[in-house]
């Protein structure tokens, strides 16, 4: 099956820990995101990446970090800067082009801090 | 990109259409109409997006005003499984950046 696949499902924080959050696609898109959304609110842009080796800052980097090596794979680390990590956790992809730039959200990684 | 203005809630009966109205008075001439929605606790799911025309597929119906000012999202026969937030988004089609989601419709149908 052709998809965005996010592990895990939910994730536990400790004070002062880091936590790498997992994002896998088998669409070939180039363009791939993060996400995060509170409760009863939208989703607001953490990380974008448009092709290997590169990535920017979305609205809210600041406590987040993420690396692209591969095509497929678009990992987030919300780290021990991030003072209030507690969200749901969205990653995307796309083929930024033309009229059919959809993104394709995986199932989402619910992250809680312990 | 330009702003949406939706409902902040609609409830239809089972079998029935589901009408979710969007107005985005600001849109550019170069901006796209995007419809998504959100089942609980699940990733945003893509419906159908349209410039000027009408829109169909195998989900729902995109209804755009002429001076496309607002649209309209129909699901012609709504079933439990349609119950979820509905986002109305305005982008440009050839931005490979964020999607910007407002607070959406929260549609609940009815048995």
């Amino acid at each position: 099956d052709g998809g965005i696949t996010q592990s895990p499902k939910y994730l536990f924080r400790k004070e002062g820990q880091n936590v790498t959050l997992s994002c896998e696609q088998n669409l070939n898109h180039d363009a791939m995101y993060w996400y995060r959304q509170d409760p009863g609110q939208g989703l607001r842009l953490i990380y974008y990446s448009q092709i290997v080796n590169d990535f920017q800052k979305g609205d809210i980097a600041e406590g987040y970090s993420v690396s692209r090596e591969k095509k497929e794979s678009f990992p987030l680390t919300v780290t021990s800067a991030q003072k209030n990590p507690t969200a749901f956790y969205l990653c995307a992809s796309s083929i930024p082009q033309g009229s059919k730039n959809i993104q394709y959200f995986g199932a989402g990684t619910r992250l809680s801090v312990l | 990109d330009a702003k949406t203005t939706q409902p902040t809630s609609m409830d239809c009966a089972e079998g029935r259409a589901a009408n979710l109205p969007c107005n985005h008075s600001t849109i550019s001439g170069n901006e796209y109409v995007y419809w998504y929605r959100q089942i609980h606790s699940q990733g945003p799911q893509y419906i159908i997006h349209g410039l000027k025309n009408n829109e169909t597929n195998e989900m729902a119906s995109l209804i755009i005003t002429e001076d496309r000012k607002s649209s309209t999202l129909i699901l012609p026969h709504a079933t439990l499984r349609d119950t979820a937030v509905y986002y109305c988004i305005v982008r440009v089609a050839d931005s490979s950046y964020k999607l910007i989601f407002g607070s959406g419709t929260r549609l609940l149908v009815r048995p």
